[in-house]
């Protein structure tokens, strides 16, 4: 069965300073790996995923992540943060056979200040 | 806007009682997950339909159930209610690709309080 780990609970950065939010992911096969974002009261929207190909994905709102197979993992990161980022986020890995349902990571809450 | 719709948005009941949240997908996506998030517990996943029938069960208790009608909407029921149900319960859609799994959309959530 697949899990994933997100060991920060709460990260705090300055407004204009670089993040990364680590993912660590377990998977027997090739993973298809999601990042969801949740605002405050909020669903879940989604950022960016990872099907294959390059294993640097672009996503929405100036995220990027990278795909490190020999490290299993799916670090988000973002240069420059704005402080409407402040949410949770979470990250997600689904099975590459089947319509599957996903595996949460328990997310990273994000504060940011001035 | 992701394109699901969920209502209702808030719902307070009491112990014992027996609610019924209603998920309306994406159009054209045949595949509906059914998730719920606790503080404690996270986002679990509790069910799956797929064009009206079942497809995958999660953490799901015996007091819950789900069901997908013919136009695609889920439905699911949560009965004999306790404290421990009060979480924030997604439901999520997907168009079917054969042979892998494809992007969840996510509604704007349920959230249950249960008093």
């Amino acid at each position: 069965a697949q899990s994933v780990t997100q060991p920060d609970i709460h990260i705090t950065v300055s407004e204009g300073a670089s993040l990364e939010l680590r993912c660590n992911y377990s998977y027997g096969a090739t993973p298809y790996l999601f990042w969801y974002v949740q605002s405050p009261g909020q669903g879940l929207q989604l950022l960016l995923k990872y099907f294959s190909g390059d294993t640097l994905v672009q996503g929405i709102k100036g995220f990027e992540a990278e795909f490190k197979r020999s490290q299993s993992s799916f670090n988000l990161r973002k240069p420059s943060v704005h402080w409407s980022d402040a949410a949770e986020y979470f990250c997600a890995v689904g099975r590459n056979s089947g319509n599957t349902p996903l595996v949460f990571g328990k997310g990273t809450r994000l504060s940011v200040i001035a | 806007d992701s394109g699901v719709t969920q209502t209702p948005k808030h719902l307070i009941t009491a112990t014992g009682q027996r609610v019924t949240l209603r998920c309306s997908p994406r159009s054209g996506d045949l595949s509906v997950y059914w998730y719920q998030q606790s503080l404690d517990q996270g986002l679990q996943f509790l069910i799956q339909y797929y064009n009206g029938e079942e497809r995958a069960k999660g953490n799901i208790l015996e007091r819950f159930s789900a069901q997908q009608f013919p136009d695609l909407h889920s439905e699911l029921n949560l009965s004999s209610l306790e404290l421990g149900d009060s979480a924030l319960y997604f439901c999520a859609s997907s168009p079917r690709l054969a042979g892998r799994t494809d992007t969840q959309y996510f509604g704007p959530g349920t959230r249950l309080t249960v008093l």
